[in-house]
């Protein structure tokens, strides 16, 4: 198990076009989580699974986000009519118990320009 | 609402020397407290996670210390190396499962 694969590593799109995010957690980890990150912040909170049932959405995610975890294995992010304010590092997660700490991909850079 | 400051917000030091990174966070109801890892343009690498009941953990050069009274943890890099120039990011977690960042130190070493 190589750890937690994101794809793609990069996405330009034009502002108003839809793009979707995937993450493939580590096998045995049923907790998936999605954060942002902006240019000098510390990531923030978008969402988290357990298993396929999605938990828990921030507050910073309007209804133009959408997030999915299918049979609680891999998870996609989906953000349609993208905006300039959508430009961010979107990083996902996985941990396999409460307590025992995060993996994080290496994540997505997406730019809309 | 929990908050988490990292100071200094940069840091340059000779290779070489041994230096603290701070971190403090306000609620002190904390499962565990991770530190992490991110270069530039990169995705985070965890270093160390220290649980609640744990005062501190220690992996290679690195050590970790956790006051939860206070509030307060250190990641104490010894005889530092030009490698380890990077931005070095503290995060809590509640029973939230939720992570709470701070916002990082980006610590230079200098050859």
């Amino acid at each position: 198990d190589t750890g937690v694969s994101q794809d793609p590593r990069h996405k330009i799109t034009k502002r108003g076009q839809n793009v979707t995010f995937r993450c493939d957690p580590i096998s045995e980890h049923n907790r998936l989580y999605w954060y942002r990150q902006t240019l000098g912040q510390g990531p923030e909170f978008l969402t988290y699974f357990q298993n396929e049932a999605q938990l828990e959405k921030s507050r910073l995610l309007s209804d133009r986000f959408s997030a999915e975890r299918p049979k609680g294995s891999f998870s996609t992010l989906e953000i349609q009519r993208t905006e300039q304010g959508d430009s961010a590092m979107y990083l996902c997660a996985s941990s396999g118990r409460l307590n025992y700490g995060y993996t994080f991909g290496s994540g997505t850079r997406l730019t809309v320009v | 609402k929990q908050e988490v400051t990292q100071i200094p917000a940069a840091l340059s030091v000779p290779e070489g020397e041994n230096l603290v990174l701070n971190c403090s966070f306000t609620d002190s109801a904390i499962y565990n407290l991770q530190w992490f890892r991110q270069d530039p343009g990169k995705g985070l690498t965890s270093l160390l996670l220290i649980q609640s009941s744990q005062r501190e953990q220690t992996s290679g050069r690195l050590n970790a210390s956790l006051d939860k009274s206070s509030g307060r943890s250190t990641l104490y890099i010894a005889a530092s190396q030009p490698g380890d120039s990077a931005t070095y990011l503290c995060a809590v977690m509640a029973g939230n499962e939720k992570l709470t960042f701070g916002t990082g130190t980006r610590l230079t070493i200098i050859p």
